[in-house]
């Protein structure tokens, strides 16, 4: 079973959509929990770190369900900027990360 | 805004040679770690290290694989006897804290590795 699942997408969407991206993970005991952007061919970007409470920014809001071991990201009024792959990640004990493969991101005009 | 800095950005070496990734860790950051990702696929880790020792690898890193900090500021991934399969992009992260922390891990650029 994979450390950390993510539907690739890809997700096509128009300008000013909200759209939401769920990763689910296997360990129970995992740590910590982030979602990075990664455009192509370049490397990772953290886009935020997510908190048990819950954690917005700007128009970004992460979710964190332990009880069910997923991971939620929701982004409102999409830019085309915001086109990208969204990388899932968990950090499980030992100061292991682990990636999910990204779920692809195309916002259209 | 510190960075961490990878060099080189693209290596080309012959299958059968050996390899150094090199770099340079944000200078207060504490945790360091090697991953690389296979075009097209995602981002596997390969090794974490800490305190001047490995603290986590996958099962990837094996024996052909060794990490070192040689100096205060240099952390190098070497590979020895490349195949073909290693041919990936491997991107170094650094840490101000470890697991635990919710500390996130900052990326370099990464190295283009290509074995011929």
């Amino acid at each position: 079973r994979k450390e950390v699942e993510q539907d690739p997408g890809p997700f096509n969407v128009p300008e000013g959509a909200t759209v939401a991206f769920n990763c689910t993970y296997s360990n129970s005991a995992s740590q910590s929990f982030f979602w990075y952007r990664q455009d192509c061919r370049k490397e990772p970007k953290l886009l935020m770190s997510v908190y048990s409470s819950g954690n917005e920014d700007g128009r970004f809001t992460a979710q964190l369900n332990r009880a069910s071991q997923y991971i939620s990201l929701l982004i409102r009024d999409s830019k085309l900027s915001d086109s990208a792959t969204y990388l899932c990640v968990v950090n499980i004990p030992g100061n292991q990360f682990y990636f999910g493969t990204g779920t692809s991101l195309t916002v259209i005009p | 805004e510190p960075e961490v800095t990878q060099t080189p950005s693209h290596q080309v070496t012959q299958m059968g040679q050996e390899v150094i990734l090199r770099c340079v860790p944000i200078s207060n950051h504490l945790y360091f770690y090697w991953y690389r990702q296979i075009l097209g696929q995602k981002v596997e880790f390969l090794v974490s290290f800490y305190n001047n020792e490995i603290s986590e690898k996958s099962e990837i890193f094996d024996d052909q694989f060794s990490v070192e900090r040689p100096d205060g500021s240099n952390f190098t991934l070497k590979i020895r006897s490349t195949k073909l399969e290693d041919s990936a992009m491997y991107f170094c992260a650094s840490s101000a804290m470890g697991q635990n922390s919710n500390q996130p891990q900052h990326f370099g650029d990464g190295t283009r590795l290509s074995i011929l």
